[in-house]
């Protein structure tokens, strides 16, 4: 069965870039049939969708995040990464990976990773 | 599509039957889904498509609704259940999840 990883510095400075990768072991990222995303939430606080990509590269994202967002996919290493510029405190918060059905699609998010909290203070 | 949920929480005894509520601004048709999240832990796909239970889901979870407002109804809550839910419609871009509903120990 798939599982997926996140990794990635756990501490980034304010005004730099977060840069998280998923790794993908069960399954490949290039096998279609499902999108890729990334998942965050505040501490203490609900679920926010960031965007997702096909294996293509065709990336849906958050309208609030689109102009700091870069979301790639290496299928030679079977993982997917999140880069997000010029970070504050207000990106603080446990990122989550996940396999994401296409839009309309009768299914939902699943799996998730373990998730990785990302404080963002100098 | 903004989503809502009600209660935002509840205090309930094992055995009872939980309802919660959540609503979208718009038709969604059937696109939503219901995840379950315990503290420090990664939210669990219950339901998808307004009401099939996902694989290995106990089948005292139950879903229901279209369009605009759907229910998930926990009948005899156990106590592996205090938890919170959180309902997520996948209709159309950008995803957008509810606020959640937390059940807890009466």
């Amino acid at each position: 069965q798939i599982q997926l990883q996140e990794s990635g510095p756990g501490l980034v400075k304010p005004s730099q870039t977060l840069s998280l990768s998923c790794t993908v072991s069960g399954g490949s990222v290039d096998s279609g049939g499902q999108r890729w995303s990334w998942i965050r939430q505040h501490p203490g606080k609900g679920l926010e969708w960031i965007g997702n990509i096909y294996y293509s590269g065709i990336t849906y994202s958050n309208p609030s995040l689109r102009r700091r967002l870069r979301l790639s996919v290496d299928a030679s290493k079977n993982l997917f990464s999140l880069m997000l510029n010029s970070v504050t405190a207000a990106d603080t918060a446990v990122y989550y990976c996940a396999r994401e059905p296409h839009l309309g699609a009768a299914a939902g998010i699943d799996p998730w990773g373990q998730g990785i909290l990302v404080t963002v203070s100098s | 599509i903004q989503m809502t949920q009600s209660p935002s929480s509840l205090s309930v005894s094992v055995g009872d039957r939980v309802t919660i509520s959540c609503r979208a601004s718009q038709d969604i048709r059937s696109n939503l889904g219901w995840y379950q999240q315990k503290p420090g832990k990664t939210p669990k796909l219950l339901i998808y498509a307004a009401s099939t239970l996902q694989s290995g889901v106990p089948s005292r979870f139950s879903g229901s609704g279209s369009g605009t407002d759907f229910t998930l109804t926990i009948n005899s809550l156990q106590p592996e259940d205090f938890a919170t839910y959180f309902c997520l419609q996948n209709y159309n871009y950008p995803l957008t999840f509810g606020p959640g509903t937390k059940v807890d120990i009466k």
